[in-house]
C-alpha cells in the first residue's frame, strides 16, 4: 500500500473549516484513499473513502486532486469535539475483505475555542 | 453503522499470568478482523490478521506463541497475552470490515502489567 504524508498537528478555530491536507504521490491506481480519526483514548472512527472524485457525507467532504497525488479532509464546521488524530490511509479497496488497514503518523488537530 | 464491542475495555495482570481480551461484532458477520496495538503518543501498529476458521496471520516481529490469537466464529476473536510483562502494557484495539468498505473498530482495551 502506498505511504502517506500528513503534517503532525494543526489548529483550527471552533466553528470554522478544519482542511486537513494528505500527500500520497505513489498511490497506485486502483488504490483508495481512505481518512479516520481516533479521538483520545477510543478506537478509530471511519470518515470518509474516495478514489478519484470528491466526496461528502454528512460528517466530510474529501477532495482528491486529479493526479490523486494528494487529497484534502474537509471538516466544514469544526467543533470541540472534532479535536481528534486524523489518519490517511491508501489502500486496494473497498471489496477485499481482508484488506489491512495501515496507520501512519496522523495530524492531531486541536480545536480551539 | 456496525458496532464492534470489545471486552473488558480495561485489565490490570499480574507480571507472568496471561490475559484474554474479546472482539465481537455485534450486528454482522466477520470472516476477518484485525488486531491491533498502540502506545503512548504512537500510532496503531498492526499486529496480526484474524481469519475465521483458520490461523492468524501475524505481522513481521509479532511473536506469535505470544499473543495468541482464535476466531472460533463470525462474530467473535480472542487476543490472549501469554506470560505478561509491563513491555506488554499497551492499548489493544480490535477491528472488523462488514460486507460495506469501511473498517469498524472496537473501543479498545487498556491492558497494565504490574
Amino acid at each position: 500500500d502506498a505511504k502517506t504524508t500528513q503534517p503532525p498537528s494543526m489548529d483550527c478555530a471552533e466553528g470554522r473549516a478544519a482542511n486537513l491536507p494528505c500527500n500520497h504521490s505513489t498511490i497506485s491506481g486502483n488504490e483508495y484513499v481512505y481518512w479516520y480519526r481516533q479521538i483520545h483514548s477510543q478506537g478509530p472512527q471511519y470518515i470518509i473513502h474516495g478514489l478519484k472524485n470528491n466526496e461528502t457525507n454528512e460528517m466530510a467532504s474529501l477532495i482528491i486532486t486529479e493526479d490523486r497525488k494528494s487529497s484534502t479532509l474537509i471538516l466544514p464546521h469544526a467543533t470541540l469535539r472534532d479535536t481528534a488524530v486524523y489518519y490517511c490511509i491508501v489502500r486496494v479497496g473497498p471489496s477485499g475483505a481482508t484488506n489491512k488497514l495501515i496507520f501512519g503518523t496522523g495530524t492531531l488537530l486541536a480545536v480551539q475555542p | 453503522g456496525a458496532v464492534v464491542s470489545q471486552h473488558p475495555s480495561w485489565v490490570i495482570c499480574k507480571s507472568g499470568t496471561s490475559v484474554k481480551i474479546e472482539c465481537r461484532s455485534l450486528d454482522f458477520q466477520a470472516t476477518t478482523m484485525f488486531w491491533y496495538r498502540q502506545f503512548p503518543k504512537q500510532s496503531l501498529m498492526l499486529m496480526a490478521t484474524s481469519n475465521e476458521g483458520s490461523k492468524a496471520t501475524y505481522e513481521q516481529g509479532v511473536e506469535k506463541d505470544k499473543f495468541l490469537i482464535n476466531h472460533a466464529s463470525l462474530t467473535l476473536s480472542t487476543l490472549t497475552v501469554t506470560s505478561a510483562h509491563p513491555e506488554d502494557s499497551s492499548f489493544y484495539i480490535c477491528s472488523a470490515i462488514e460486507s460495506v468498505p469501511q473498517a469498524f473498530f472496537g473501543q479498545g482495551t487498556r491492558l497494565t502489567v504490574v
